[in-house]
């Protein structure tokens, strides 16, 4: 069965300041998308980020980018020059085909605090 | 161009009764999943919708159902509420069956006393 883990509860980081925020993941599908989620207060959440298997490259979307590290079955959201707004819970999912749809599996999450 | 939207978005029931929350996908989506996230936890996933059917289910029970409309909005219907069953309710909207990325709404969270 597949598997995401957040082994972080809780991080605090200092605004302009750099953070990165683990996930590991388990399967044994070759195929497979990994995101990252923001969730704030209000309860919405926000894509942030995608990462598919095959993708070569490390995705980049603004501010945030994803440490994919396929042999570690690794990918870790990294937030450059966080910022105050950045205070939220963050959740990354995998996302494998069962039966032509597509799944995501969440993990616990993470709380990120900014701190001016 | 609206994003997904949920109703009602607070809702107090009793246990036992029926409650059905409402979701109405973004626009250009045919697919429609919903979640159930209890406090401190990741969302669950409890069903999919796609062509007004069924398509994956979670590990939920009978009492979790569903509906998708022509439009593509969709209903989830809980039957003999139990305590356990307060949580924030996800609707996701996203294009041919999830294979792209799934965009939120503000969730319905359900109270059950």
């Amino acid at each position: 069965a597949q598997k995401i883990t957040q082994t972080q509860p809780g991080m605090f980081v200092q605004e302009k300041e750099a953070v990165t925020l683990d996930c590991t993941y388990d399967t044994s599908d070759p195929s497979y998308g990994l995101f990252w989620y923001k969730q704030p207060s209000s309860g919405e959440m926000i894509f942030l980020i995608y990462q598919g298997s095959y993708d070569q490259q490390n995705a980049t979307e603004g501010r945030y980018s994803l440490n994919f590290q396929k042999a570690r079955k690794s990918a870790n959201l990294v937030i450059s020059a966080s910022q105050l707004g950045d205070s939220a819970m963050y959740f990354c999912a995998m996302t494998l085909r069962s039966g032509g749809s597509y799944i995501p599996t969440f993990g616990r999450g993470t709380s990120l605090i900014v701190h001016p | 161009d609206a994003g997904v939207t949920q109703s009602p978005t607070h809702l107090i029931k009793t246990r036992g009764q029926q409650v059905t929350l409402r979701c109405s996908p973004k626009s250009g989506h045919d697919t429609v999943s919903w979640y159930q996230q209890a406090l401190g936890q990741g969302p669950q996933f409890i069903f999919q919708y796609y062509e007004e059917e069924e398509r994956q289910r979670g590990n939920f029970p009978d009492r979790f159902s569903g509906h998708q409309f022509p439009n593509y909005s969709s209903e989830l219907n809980v039957n003999a509420l139990l305590l356990g069953d307060s949580a924030l309710y996800l609707c996701a909207s996203s294009f041919d069956r999830g294979n792209t990325e799934a965009f939120f709404g503000q969730g319905t969270r359900l109270t059950v006393v």
